[in-house]
């Protein structure tokens, strides 16, 4: 079965710094992986996912992850945090069973950008 | 190009009252329907999915049910609604293929009194 866990619950940065969003994951099959955003009160929004193409995801916003499989990670990194990217981010993995489309998500990390 | 809408984006209700809300997807067909809840500071929790007409799987057993009437409608249901239920849900689609993205909706934020 797979399984997704994000280190961190809460995430504070200072403006212009690194974003570092740590996830892991636990897959017997080769993983699909996303990461999602959310805002106050607002759906989630598609970031980047990895489909085993290039480890090197870049996704929307100037976000990107990696693909490491001897960590089994997939963390989401911005070289500079804009005030804007103040939210809620989210990993999944696909559930491989079947064509159910079903995402197994993390518990999310709460990004906060301080000025 | 493919939409997805929510409605209403906001209801408070008093316990024992029913719900219903629904979910509509345009642009796209035969997709696959999803129904989340977001409790207060929690993560998301998949009550039920759909790969087609009639065929809803649930999974965690509570106080709600799911329909899908049409191909591109998912309706979220409650006969009597429980203080538990309050939170905001949300409504996805995805193609259904194991490596496919799911597009969420604005969601609705249900308060029970």
């Amino acid at each position: 079965a797979q399984s997704v866990t994000q280190l961190g619950s809460h995430v504070s940065v200072s403006e212009g710094a690194l974003v570092l969003l740590r996830c892991n994951y636990s897959s017997s099959v080769p993983p699909y992986l996303f990461w999602y955003v959310q805002y106050p009160n607002q759906g989630l929004q598609l970031l980047l996912k990895y489909t085993s193409a290039a480890t090197l995801v870049k996704g929307i916003n100037g976000f990107e992850a990696e693909f490491k499989k001897s960590e089994t990670s997939f963390h989401l990194t911005k070289p500079s945090a804009h005030m804007s990217d103040a939210a809620e981010y989210f990993c999944a993995v696909s559930d491989r069973l079947g064509n159910t489309g079903k995402l197994i998500f993390g518990q999310g990390t709460t990004l906060q950008v301080k000025p | 190009s493919q939409t997805i809408h929510q409605w209403p984006a906001t209801l408070v209700q008093p316990v024992g009252s029913p719900l219903s809300l629904e979910c509509t997807v345009e642009g796209t067909s035969n997709p696959n329907l999803y129904w989340y809840r977001q409790a207060a500071g929690r993560g998301l929790q998949l009550l039920f999915y759909s790969v087609g007409i009639g065929q809803i799987s649930s999974e965690v057993p509570q106080n709600l049910s799911a329909s899908r009437p049409q191909d591109r409608q998912f309706i979220l249901s409650s006969k009597k609604l429980l203080l538990s239920d309050s939170g905001f849900y949300l409504c996805a689609w995805s193609r259904g293929q194991q490596s496919s993205e799911q597009y969420f909706g604005p969601g609705t934020r249900l308060t029970v009194t």
